[in-house]
């Protein structure tokens, strides 16, 4: 089945770590984001990339670090200097073309404590 | 004026009313236009595109007014299963910026027995 798939559903990690999610698609999509969701609020994008080996700043990038070394894999490193990493992480791709509609993995749940 | 907003709700509605959802976006060159569902604690799914000549999804129909930057989505025959927070998204950006959607905060629908 073609799909998006985050990995794990839930993570708890101490304040001062670094903790890395991980997102893969075999969508053959170019485009993938990160966004981050805190309740009752809408989703902020944090990075995002539209081709292998080059990613840009979204909204929130403080904190945060990606890679895109793989068109399939488009990990998100949630780092020490993030103030308040605790959130649910939304991974998404796209085709890249009109009319850009993005399509979601099931999320990650990350609680720091 | 926020890019993209929506009435937060919740709409209480009873099974087999009809409710409409409205949403105005501040950028005028705006080019794409969705509705996508999203369950408690779950990801955002695309529920539909919308279109300048309004479109239509069984139960569900959207429309498009770009004059007035104001989106719509009307839901007949309400079910349980519609209760869901509806989000109205817009690409924000025109050229390569068309990669990035913006998101409303969502409109909460529950349907009631």
């Amino acid at each position: 089945d073609g799909g998006i798939t985050q990995s794990p559903k839930y993570l708890f990690r101490k304040e001062g770590q670094n903790v890395t999610l991980s997102c893969e698609q075999n969508l053959n999509h170019d485009a993938m984001y990160w966004y981050r969701q805190d309740p009752g609020q809408g989703l902020r994008l944090i990075y995002y990339s539209q081709i292998v080996n080059d990613f840009q700043k979204g909204d929130i990038a403080e904190g945060y670090s990606v890679s895109r070394e793989k068109k399939e894999s488009f990990p998100l490193t949630v780092t020490s200097a993030q103030k308040n990493p605790t959130a649910f992480y939304l991974c998404a791709s796209a085709k890249g073309n009109f009319p850009y509609e993005q399509y979601f993995g099931p999320g990650t749940r990350l609680t720091v404590t | 004026r926020k890019e993209v907003e929506q009435d937060p709700g919740p709409f209480n509605v009873p099974e087999g009313a009809t409710v409409a959802f409205n949403c105005t976006y501040s950028n005028s060159a705006s080019q794409s236009f969705f509705w996508y569902r999203q369950d408690c604690r779950k990801e955002p799914k695309l529920l539909m595109s919308v279109y300048s000549s309004g479109n239509e999804d069984g139960r569900f129909t959207a429309q498009l007014n770009r004059a007035s930057q104001y989106i719509s989505l009307l839901i007949r025959d309400s079910k349980l299963s519609d209760s869901a927070t509806y989000l109205c998204v817009v690409n924000s950006l025109p050229g390569a910026g068309s990669y990035q959607l913006t998101f409303g905060k969502g409109t909460k629908l529950s349907v009631i027995p």
